[in-house]
């Protein structure tokens, strides 16, 4: 079965901190994403990957950075946590090519920066 | 760019009503569309999708939903709603990112559906 999974489901930091949040899948995909998903915002795309060592910003990228040092992990960094990145944080994977439509999700995790 | 729009943020029905969830969308080209629902505490799940063929696709748990290619719309239905049903869904359109055969996918801001018995 396919599947997504992110290291902690509920993280509390302090502001200034920095934060890594994990995500691995077993499906030897190609493509990572991270979301952040908000009220009224739905869910934007912060950074994906197609590779590994590859990455690309999606549409919120400042204040994050990913790192893609093996396949099936993708980690999301705050450099600096501040409040306004109190939010859930989706990890999403794909396989390649142009017939790959569906992404997978992960279950989420929900990061409060105090 | 390509985007979607879902008009209502809460849809509330009754169980054993039908239930529509609303959803327009923007593309230049061919749309790829897709329906995620989220239960709480959860991840997305895939519901369905529409690539081409057919106008009416079907897709998990009994959901279908209707493409119109003249109203730029992909809205969801279900013949009878189950109170289980009650969770957040998401219309999202695919779009390829710069020339490459990476997909990426444009998510609307959601919907909350309620199901009451």
């Amino acid at each position: 079965d396919v599947k997504v999974t992110q290291s902690s489901r509920y993280l509390v930091k302090r502001t200034g901190e920095k934060v890594f949040l994990e995500c691995v899948q077993d499906m030897d995909h190609e493509n990572m994403f991270w979301y952040r998903q908000d009220p009224g915002l739905g869910l934007r795309l912060i950074y994906f990957s197609y590779d590994v060592k590859m990455k690309e910003k999606g549409d919120i990228p400042e204040g994050y950075s990913v790192s893609r040092e093996k396949k099936e992990r993708f980690s999301l960094i705050l450099e600096s946590a501040s409040t306004n990145q109190t939010s859930m944080y989706l990890c999403a994977s794909s396989p390649p090519g142009y017939n790959s439509y569906e992404q997978y999700f992960g279950p989420g995790t929900r990061l409060t920066v105090t | 760019a390509q985007s979607v729009a879902q008009p209502e943020d809460q849809v509330n029905v009754a169980e054993g009503n039908p239930l529509t969830v609303k959803c327009t969308y923007s593309v230049s080209g061919n749309p790829y569309l897709f329906w995620y629902v989220q239960y709480p505490n959860r991840g997305l799940q895939f519901l369905l999708k529409y690539i081409t063929g057919d106008n009416l696709v079907k897709g998990s748990y009994g959901f279908e939903a209707e493409f119109n290619k003249s109203q730029t719309s992909f809205h969801l239905k279900k013949p009878s709603a189950l109170v289980s049903d009650s969770a957040l869904y998401f219309c999202a359109v695919r779009d390829i990112y710069r020339g490459s055969t990476l997909g990426r996918l444009y998510f609307g801001r959601g919907t909350q559906l309620t199901v009451w018995p």
